[in-house]
């Protein structure tokens, strides 16, 4: 299987703030790569698909880069509601898709 | 509007069974890739099984041979059949559906039914 790692696993950060979150996979997997936020007590939610592209609905303060097996999610500048927890997802093997370990952005 | 909406979830015992459903609406399941993704609790995600919109099924190596996903066309309906539960399979269950663009994001998802594996 794919392993995705991402770093770093919790972060406090400030209204405001630029927040950088990487993922890094095992292997290359092109763009095949997927960001989703997660608040507690909530399925999660679609960000970024495709490494760089925006999902309809989602703040363009939220942007995506990468290809090949490094990759970031920005947030440009932090708001309240983005407190939550943020996984990226590999998609390039659909028989074993696989989920990074989640980064927590905390409220500092 | 798309709206995935998971029951069946509650208590087994270790070695029991349980059946989760996803009813679909605003949309039609059987065109769609689907999954089932499960979070124990405090944990990150887990991608569990999938169905593609031709049948063609996958699992997780943790749940293979004991559980099943399967989908009713007339009920558009999404099933995962859980069999020989361990406390390990303790956890949220999402579905989720691929959408239909580069690097098949899950883009819609229910709300989740929670699984206790407990004696």
């Amino acid at each position: 299987d794919i392993q995705m790692t991402q770093s770093p696993s919790s972060l406090s950060a400030s209204v405001g703030d630029r927040v950088t979150i990487t993922c890094r996979a095992s292997q290359i997997i092109s763009n095949y790569l997927n960001w989703y936020q997660q608040k507690p007590g909530k399925a999660p939610r679609l960000l970024i698909y495709a490494a760089s592209s925006l999902q309809s609905g989602v703040p363009s303060r939220f942007s995506g880069s990468g290809s090949g097996t490094d990759f970031t999610l920005t947030i440009s500048s932090l708001q309240p509601e983005d407190f939550a927890t943020y996984y990226c997802q590999q998609s390039y093997s659909p028989l074993a898709v696989t989920f990074g370990g989640g980064t927590k952005v905390k409220i500092k | 509007e798309v709206q995935l909406v998971e029951s069946g979830g509650g208590l087994a015992q270790p070695g029991g069974s349980l059946r989760l459903s996803c009813a679909a609406s605003g949309l039609t399941l059987s065109s769609y890739s689907m999954n089932w993704v499960r979070q124990a609790p405090g944990k990150g995600l887990e991608w569990v099984s999938y169905i593609s919109s031709s049948s063609t099924i996958y699992y997780a190596d943790s749940v293979k041979g004991r559980f099943t996903i399967s989908r009713d066309t007339a009920k558009n309906s999404l099933y995962l059949q859980m069999n020989s539960l361990t406390a390990e399979d303790t956890a949220m269950y999402y579905c989720a559906r691929i959408g239909v663009v580069l690097a098949r994001p899950f883009d819609y998802w229910g709300q989740g039914t929670l699984v206790t594996v407990s004696s």
